[in-house]
């Protein structure tokens, strides 16, 4: 069975910095995709990046950016720059290629200092 | 705004009840995925309905169940309700994004709670 596991339930920045949340997975599979989810205290889930595993190239989407090592199954989200409104819980999720279900890490708490 | 929309957002119930929760996905979209988050098990998945038919399920208790309409539109059933059931239950539906790419959108809640 395929799992998620965010090692870092707290972290955090200086505003203005930059920080690297961890991520780790398991999975047989070879074709899968990963992805950052941003939750914010309004409880939504935002998309922030996501990875397909067949790529070799890092996603980056603006200050946003992730670290994918395929061998070592790890998958980590750089943040630029930190600002206020990037205070909330991430959470690294998975898929398979072949459905659909995301499987979730636990969540790291980002706490940015003013 | 994702599209998502969901109802109730909040929702206060007793021990031994049963509620319905309501989905209406983007536009477009004939997936609809039903997630729920609590502080004992985290985010998890439930079932996922394609165009009216179940497609996949996951770790969805026998006292739950699942339906999609015609019109797309999607119910998550609690039975039964257990004091453990209080939860953040999102539903989520699947399209394509800018880049043609299938992605999962979130609609806001509903935030249950089993008193």
């Amino acid at each position: 069975a395929q799992t998620v596991t965010q090692s870092q339930p707290e972290m955090s920045v200086q505003e203005a910095e930059t920080v690297t949340l961890s991520c780790t997975y398991d999975t047989s599979e070879s074709d899968y995709y990963l992805f950052w989810y941003k939750q914010p205290p309004s409880r939504q889930m935002i998309l922030v990046i996501r990875q397909e595993a067949y790529k070799q190239q890092n996603a980056t989407e603006n200050r946003f950016s992730v670290n994918f090592q395929k061998a070592a199954k790890s998958f980590s989200l750089k943040i630029s720059d930190s600002q206020l409104g990037d205070a909330a819980m991430y959470f690294c999720a998975y898929r398979r290629a072949s459905n659909y279900q995301l499987i979730w890490g636990a969540g790291t708490k980002l706490i940015i200092k003013p | 705004d994702s599209g998502v929309t969901q109802t109730p957002k909040h929702l206060i119930t007793a021990t031994g009840q049963r509620v319905t929760l309501r989905c209406s996905p983007r536009s477009g979209d004939l997936s609809v995925y039903w997630y729920q988050q609590s502080l004992d098990q985290g985010l998890q998945f439930l079932i996922q309905y394609y165009n009216g038919e179940e497609r996949a399920k996951g770790n969805i208790l026998e006292r739950f169940s699942a339906q999609q309409f015609p019109d797309l539109h999607s119910e998550l059933n609690l039975s039964s309700l257990e004091l453990g059931d209080s939860a953040l239950y999102f539903c989520a539906s699947s399209g394509l994004d800018r880049a043609g790419r299938e992605t999962q959108y979130f609609g806001p809640g509903t935030r249950l709670l089993v008193l």
